[in-house]
């Protein structure tokens, strides 16, 4: 079964550090978007692309998160500098857009901890 | 607005049926959707419902929508401990690209 790849599973980093997590969708999604789930609630979006180009990035703290895309299939999303506030499940998730119900598939996520 | 709501916790038997509501505020919500989360893990799609339907059936899970009362809900039949997770309510706008907006969560509790 078709999965979404996201690494690395966990990172543990102090505050004001860099930090990245890498996600590989399922082959063929064109849509990918990544939520950021805080301990004890929903996950909220973070970003969403259809191929390389952003779609929403309206909740992206664009001071110290980027994202990107660059060929349309894995992507990357940066944190510098690491706030303690950072601290949450990073998830990876991707769609066929137009699919009807825009079904989404998540990854496991990477769990951040900052000190 | 864009809340959708849960109840936090939900305690069950096991081999009763458990049920677990969602509000949301959105009106032109086209799907609603139910994830399942294990701990540690990602979420995994158990079910979804097209807004113009009021009931989907899939094996022991049940959902009912109230569109009206923006209402949705869960019901989980002969639950058993491995149901034990948080499950997570999600609506998805017409306009607003496929994204989907979730609820807190509800972590349900099967004890045996």
């Amino acid at each position: 079964e078709a999965e979404v790849a996201q690494s690395p599973r966990y990172k543990i980093t102090e505050k004001s550090q860099a930090v990245a997590f890498w996600c590989d969708p399922i082959s063929g999604h064109a849509t990918l978007y990544w939520y950021r789930q805080i301990l004890g609630q929903g996950p909220e979006l973070l970003v969403q692309f259809q191929d390389e180009s952003v779609v929403d990035d309206s909740q992206l703290p664009k001071d110290r998160f980027s994202a990107e895309r660059l060929k349309g299939v894995d992507s990357t999303l940066k944190i510098q500098p690491a706030e303690l506030g950072d601290s949450a499940m990073y998830l990876c998730a991707s769609s066929l857009p137009g699919s009807g119900a825009n079904v989404l598939t998540f990854g496991a996520g990477s769990r951040l901890t900052v000190l | 607005g864009e809340d959708v709501e849960q109840s936090l916790f939900l305690s069950v038997r096991e081999g009763d049926s458990s049920v677990i509501n969602c509000t949301y505020t959105d009106s032109s919500s086209t799907y609603l959707y139910w994830y399942k989360q294990e701990p540690g893990a990602g979420l995994q799609l158990l079910t979804y419902i097209f807004s113009n339907m009021d009931m989907k059936q899939d094996q022991r899970l049940t959902v009912l929508l109230n569109k009206k009362d923006k209402h949705l809900s869960l019901r989980i039949a002969d639950t058993q401990t491995g149901d034990s997770a948080i499950y997570f309510c999600a609506e998805r706008h017409y306009n607003q690209g496929g994204k989907l907006i979730f609820g807190q969560g509800t972590e349900l509790s099967v004890k045996p």
